[in-house]
Parts: C-alpha cells; structure tokens; sequence
C-alpha cells in the first residue's frame, strides 16, 4: 500500500513552453499533496501544500503564477511550470498525506519517484 | 519544528547493522520523529516514525530516549540496497501542518 505515482518521470522542453506534472495517489485518498524541488546535490525543498477543493499554500519565495497546482480530486494533484526556464530545470516530487488508514502510518507523507524536468 | 542534526556520513559493512544517530535536543512533547531515506535519484522512502517509544517494523527500529534528544535508526542486516541519504526529521503531529523540513541527512554507504 501507499504508492504515489508521478507522470512524466523526465520531460525535456524549451525555453517559454509550460510543463504539467501529475501526482497520484494510487491506493488511498489524500486530501492534502505536497510539491517539493530538489536541485543537484542538495536536499528537499518544500514548494507548496495542495489541498483538495482549494487553493494551494506556497512557501516564501515560490512563485504561485509561476507554479500553478491543482488538487482536483483525493487522488490527484498537478504541478504545472509555467513559461519555464533554464533555472528552472530541477528534480520535482510530490508527496501524499495518508491520515492513519488500515496498513499505513498516521499523518505520514508518501512521497512519488519524482520527476526530472530539463529546460533549454 | 525542531532542527535536527545528523552526521554528514556513515559507512557500514553489509550484513552489519546499521546504527544512524540523530540528534534533536529541543524537540517539544507534541513532535514526532520520522525516519525517510532517499535512493539516489528517486523520491524519499518512508521508513518509520514514533514519539516517545520505541518502534519497530519490517525495514527498521527506531529508538528514541527517555528525553527524547535523540534517537537512533537501526537497520539491523545491512544490504548494498541501503545506501541512500538518511533523513531525520522532527514535526508536529496532526493539525501541526504536517510539512516535513528536510535538512542534509547522513549519507549511509553500505560495502562488501
């Protein structure tokens, strides 16, 4: 149980064109998704909290025009770049919050395997 | 949430147990400690979590002490599979927010 799955896994694109990223809860619903960016050779970082049914939460310095997040259904949430790049080239992961269902821990983000954006 | 800190690295021989410490002193009574690792490359796996008592389950255990300052990450055999960055983060429980603030992690490297 707890598989968070994201789509695509890399995307390569141009400078200006915007990229979706999908994040999925594949066995149980998550009311709350997480967004985090991660460049080379650095830790985590958290981006934005995805709420289902409303708006996201971004943290300090995270463009909210820039990265736009949908979170329209318990399994579903959507990071989309917007006019990206070159600095903009990250590994981006989404997590699912699991509120304590049977097999899975209390309160505990899943996080899905990522997915490697490159702009050039 | 609490800061925590951990070595920047660790090595362990395969079959070994491995023992990660993790300091986090001003840890308040309504935090827990959550263990993630992350595999080179691909998002961070859940491991384990307590608050005050000791855990166990099938990749780890998870010993926190009485004052709860530290705690230790225990994988007990080792694999080549476990080499990945270890991190140790303190959060609040529900209705805290449940973000989870990542910091450097420790570097396990498992060897034949």
């Amino acid at each position: 149980g707890a598989v968070v799955s994201q789509h695509p896994s890399w995307v390569i694109c141009k400078s200006g064109t915007s990229v979706k990223i999908e994040c999925r809860s594949l066995d149980f619903q998550a009311t709350t998704m997480f967004w985090y960016r991660q460049f080379p050779k650095q830790s985590l970082m958290l981006m934005a909290t995805s709420n289902e049914g409303s708006k996201a939460t971004y943290e300090q310095g995270v463009e909210k025009d820039k990265f736009l997040i949908n979170h329209a259904s318990l399994t579903l949430s959507t990071l989309t770049v917007t006019s990206a790049h070159p600095e903009d080239s990250s590994f981006y992961i989404c997590s699912a919050l699991s509120l304590g269902l049977p097999g899975l821990g209390t309160d505990t983000q899943y996080f899905g395997p990522g997915t490697r954006l490159t702009v050039l | 949430d609490a800061k925590t800190t951990q070595p920047p690295s660790m090595d362990c021989a395969e079959g070994r147990a491995a023992n990660l410490p993790c300091n986090h002193s001003t840890i308040s009574g309504n935090e827990y400690v959550y263990w993630y690792r992350q595999i080179h490359s691909q998002g961070p796996q859940y491991i384990i979590h307590g608050l005050k008592n000791n855990e166990t389950n099938e990749m780890a255990s998870l010993i926190i002490t009485e004052d709860r300052k530290s705690s230790t990450l225990i994988l007990p055999h080792a694999t080549l599979r476990d080499t990945a960055v270890y991190y140790c983060i303190v959060r609040v429980g529900r209705g805290g927010g449940n973000k989870l603030t990542f910091g450097t992690g420790t570097q396990l490297k498992v060897e034949l």
